[in-house]
Formats: structure tokens, sequence, C-alpha cells
């Protein structure tokens, strides 16, 4: 099955800097990979997502970048802002059948003004 | 649209005491989802339905079972809660593009 790897766990910036996640995959037939935030005590929601025949996506900013060669991918937050301090949940998953997503372990990120 | 909703929101059982968490959905959606969330250890899938009346059992599915009672409603059960059980429950269903859409959670302690 579907093994996802996610690091750092724990990433701490300064207000204003930016932030990287990374994520490894292992099945090549992966084809959708999502990422959540969740805040303190609340559920996660999706923030971004790129499916496999894009290698970029962007939305204000987020960007989230994807090397299929390589299987890895990685959530970019620029000038971060305290609001933005939550866990941060990747996944990937074939979108084709039944859709069975496999999460990373969550990276916790600290923003401190 | 309340989307996914859980109860109860917490709750505390003895060990071997038995209980039914409830999820629900108004979006009309086919697949719905259990997971458990432990600290450093992300989402784990407990049991799926990819649609009304299929159940599949996911990564830890060992004690607990699951009613997919119709469209909207989701349970799960455990029929002798053991301490290692103790977690946070989500809920989740998809949406037609693959947004996962999850419920406010549920918060089981088991002495």
């Amino acid at each position: 099955g579907e093994n996802v790897e996610q690091h750092p766990s724990t990433l701490s910036v300064q207000e204003g800097d930016s932030a990287v996640i990374k994520c490894t995959y292992s099945d090549s037939a992966s084809n959708y990979f999502p990422w959540y935030k969740q805040e303190l005590g609340k559920r996660p929601q999706l923030i971004i997502d790129i499916r496999s025949n894009v290698g970029e996506k962007k939305d204000q900013r987020i960007a989230v970048t994807l090397n299929k060669t390589a299987k890895h991918f990685s959530l970019h937050i620029t000038e971060t802002q305290p609001e933005d301090s939550a866990v941060y949940f990747c996944a990937a998953s074939w979108s084709g059948g039944s859709y069975i997503p496999t999460f990373g372990r969550g990276t916790s990120l600290i923003v401190h003004p | 649209n309340a989307g996914v909703t859980q109860t109860p929101k917490f709750q505390v059982l003895k060990t071997g005491q038995s209980m039914t968490l409830q999820c629900a959905q108004d979006m009309n959606h086919n697949s719905m989802y259990w997971y458990r969330q432990d600290p450093g250890m992300g989402l784990r899938l407990i049991y799926y339905s990819a649609s009304e009346g299929t159940t599949d059992k996911g990564e830890v599915p060992n004690g607990y079972n699951v009613s997919r009672l119709n469209k909207r409603e989701f349970s799960l059960r455990l029929e002798s809660a053991a301490p290692s059980q103790t977690s946070v429950y989500f809920c989740a269903s998809l949406g037609t593009s693959d947004e996962q859409f999850f419920g406010p959670g549920t918060r089981l302690t088991v002495l």
C-alpha cells in the first residue's frame, strides 16, 4: 500500500518568514495530493491540492509543488502570519476508484509574532 | 447545510463499556470514513463506506464495527472499550472533487 512520509514534524518560524513542509510517497499510481490544515481543537480542512498532471499550484500565500519522478510534493507558505499556526497534513491517493487517502503524520507550524 | 455532524462531542467510558459514535452528512455524498487521530500519528483510517450498503476495513479496524445506515448516516461502534481506544475520532465524507469534509470530532477517553 501507499506510504507517506512528512517532514518536519515541528516547524517554528518568525512572522513574515516562509515555511516549507515536505512529503514523499511510495505508490507511483497516486495522482491526487491534498493538504489539510487543522487548527487547535478543530477539524481538518482542505487548503490546497494538486493533481499529477500539474507541477505547481498557487493560491495567494500558499503553493504546492509536485515532483512525480522523485515522488515528493511540498507545501510553501510565504509571508507567514500567526493565524497560520496549525497542524498541516499532506495526503496521497489514487483518484479513480475507491478513494482511500494515506495521510502523513502532520507538521505543527508555529508562527511567532 | 450543516455539512458533517458528529455526536457526541466528548465521552468518557470505563473499560469494557460499549458505545456508538454517530455521524451524518447532508451533502448527498456517497463515500464516508471514520478516522482516529492520536498525537504524532496523523489520521488513521478505521473503516470506510464507498456507498450505501457497503463497508470496508481500513488501517486500524480491530475493536470497532460500523454501520452505513443510509446514505446520510455512518456510525462507529465500540463493543468493549479499551484504554488504547482513547483518541479523537473524526468522521468524513467525500465530495465530487475528492475533497474530504470532516466532522467536528469526538474526543473519547477510556478509563
